[in-house]
């Protein structure tokens, strides 16, 4: 399977404790995103690399969540003493380039999510 | 900032109807436009997606259509087959610089297809 992959796809765990997710985005694709989505709602994002430069972050992005992607590869989302509130699908993406390749497109390849539930 | 928004939640139709899912914008300055379809417990996936030099841009059985004086965009579905059956999002693209890389999507709108 050569998509986008995350790791794991469920998570449960409990207040406060921390929480890691991996994405492996599509072998040649030099941007990675992540986004969380909550039950009735579309993607909201949260952050994205363009190699292994983070880009942009979004304000929904705590202090207590940090992503790093250290090669330019696999990117790692972790959330630090988590809350309810964080229980969510956790999506990757991945994009060949930004605007200005020659589609001039913004496709981006979603990963299927990894479930988190927070008790 | 970008919002998008979806004209209806849920759209119900029978198998070999049209469907038609319709999505607003509110920045006029966005120039890029996609839909996306996600199906249950899968990541969304990319359907069609326009530019706005354009009002009209055609796929396999789908057809994007863009009003920019109203800000509107729509998604039809020819000959709708229960495969289709989905949460379809309208997406854009923030504006200028690195925040192009940014989506922001609507809300949704439930396709359910009853043979």
């Amino acid at each position: 399977d050569t998509g986008v992959s995350q790791n794991p796809r469920h998570k449960i765990t409990k207040r406060g404790q921390n929480v890691t997710f991996r994405c492996d985005p599509i072998s040649e694709h030099n941007r990675l995103y992540w986004y969380r989505q909550t039950l009735g709602q579309g993607p909201e994002f949260l952050t994205y690399f363009q190699n292994e430069a983070q880009l942009e972050k979004s304000r929904l992005l705590s202090d207590r969540f940090s992503a790093e992607r250290p090669k330019g590869s696999f990117s790692t989302l972790e959330i630090q003493r988590t809350e309810q509130g964080d229980s969510a699908m956790y999506l990757c993406a991945s994009s060949p380039r930004g605007a200005g390749g020659p589609r001039g497109s913004n496709e981006q390849f979603f990963g299927p999510g990894t479930r988190l539930t927070v008790l | 900032g970008e919002s998008v928004g979806l004209h209806l939640p849920t759209l119900s139709v029978q198998e070999g109807d049209n469907s038609i899912i319709n999505c607003a914008y509110s920045n006029s300055a966005s120039d890029y436009f996609i839909w996306y379809k996600q199906e249950s417990g899968k990541g969304p996936q990319f359907i069609i997606d326009i530019r706005s030099n354009m009002d009209k841009r055609q796929g396999q059985r789908v057809t994007v259509l863009l009003n920019k004086t109203v800000k509107h965009l729509s998604l039809q579905i020819a000959a709708t087959q229960p495969g289709d059956s989905a949460v379809y999002f309208c997406a854009v693209p923030g504006s200028g610089g690195t925040s192009y890389g940014k989506l922001t999507f609507g809300q949704g709108t439930i396709l359910t297809v009853h043979p």
